[in-house]
């Protein structure tokens, strides 16, 4: 069974500032890797994902997340936030081929302030 | 296109009611699902449609029952519900038997009085 740790539930950081969400996986097997968001009252966006290949993934709104196998880690990184990014973000798992299921961290509140 | 659409958005029902929830793709996908989402919680899966044939039921009450008439349509019906299963469903589609990138709906906020 593989499971996600999201180290921070909340971050609270200044406007134009660098933000880092940091999450880490387990797994016995290869898996999958997403970070959604969800602003309030909505559903979940996906922001990126990886599948293989270059450890550097970017994604929507100017987002990225790096892969590193050897600490197990998916962090979501993005060099400078806007108000607009305030939001839920989740990170998640999945072993694919038709496993279907799709294993969430607890979630990280990025708060941005002005 | 990556859009999941799910009716109602906000839908307020008594314990003895009969209501329906639906979510529509049209991306292909034949793998679609529900999730269960309380306030300041990550979603949590109910069930799971793989080429419309009930896949997975993660033990849940039978007074939600889902039903998947086609490959681009998911149902799900409400009767005799809690005050606790107020909360937020969100429907997911996705591909099946590769990595199965779930897109999700907007959701219905669902209060049961």
């Amino acid at each position: 069974a593989q499971s996600v740790t999201q180290l921070d539930s909340q971050v609270p950081v200044f406007e134009e500032a660098p933000v880092e969400l940091r999450c880490n996986y387990s797994s016995s097997v290869s898996v999958y890797l997403f970070w959604y968001v969800q602003y309030p009252n909505q559903g979940l966006q996906l922001l990126l994902k990886y599948l293989s290949g270059s450890t550097l993934v970017k994604g929507i709104n100017g987002f990225e997340a790096e892969f590193n196998k050897s600490q197990t880690s998916f962090h979501l990184r993005k060099p400078s936030v806007h108000i607009s990014d305030t939001a839920e973000y989740f990170c998640a798992v999945t072993k694919g081929g038709s496993n279907y299921k799709l294993t969430f961290g607890k979630g990280t509140l990025l708060t941005v302030n002005p | 296109d990556t859009e999941v659409t799910q009716t109602p958005k906000h839908l307020v029902m008594g314990m003895t009611n009969k209501k329906s929830l639906k979510c529509e793709q049209h991306m292909g996908h034949r793998a679609m699902y529900w999730y269960k989402q309380k306030a300041k919680k990550p979603p949590e899966l109910m069930f799971v449609y793989s080429y419309e044939k009930l896949s997975i039921n993660e033990s849940v009450p039978s007074r939600f029952s889902p039903e998947c008439p086609n490959s681009s349509l998911l149902n799900l019906h409400l009767h005799a519900l809690q005050p606790e299963d107020s909360a937020l469903y969100l429907c997911a589609s996705s591909q099946v038997g590769t990595e199965e990138t779930q897109y999700f709906g907007p959701g219905t906020r669902l209060l049961v009085l």
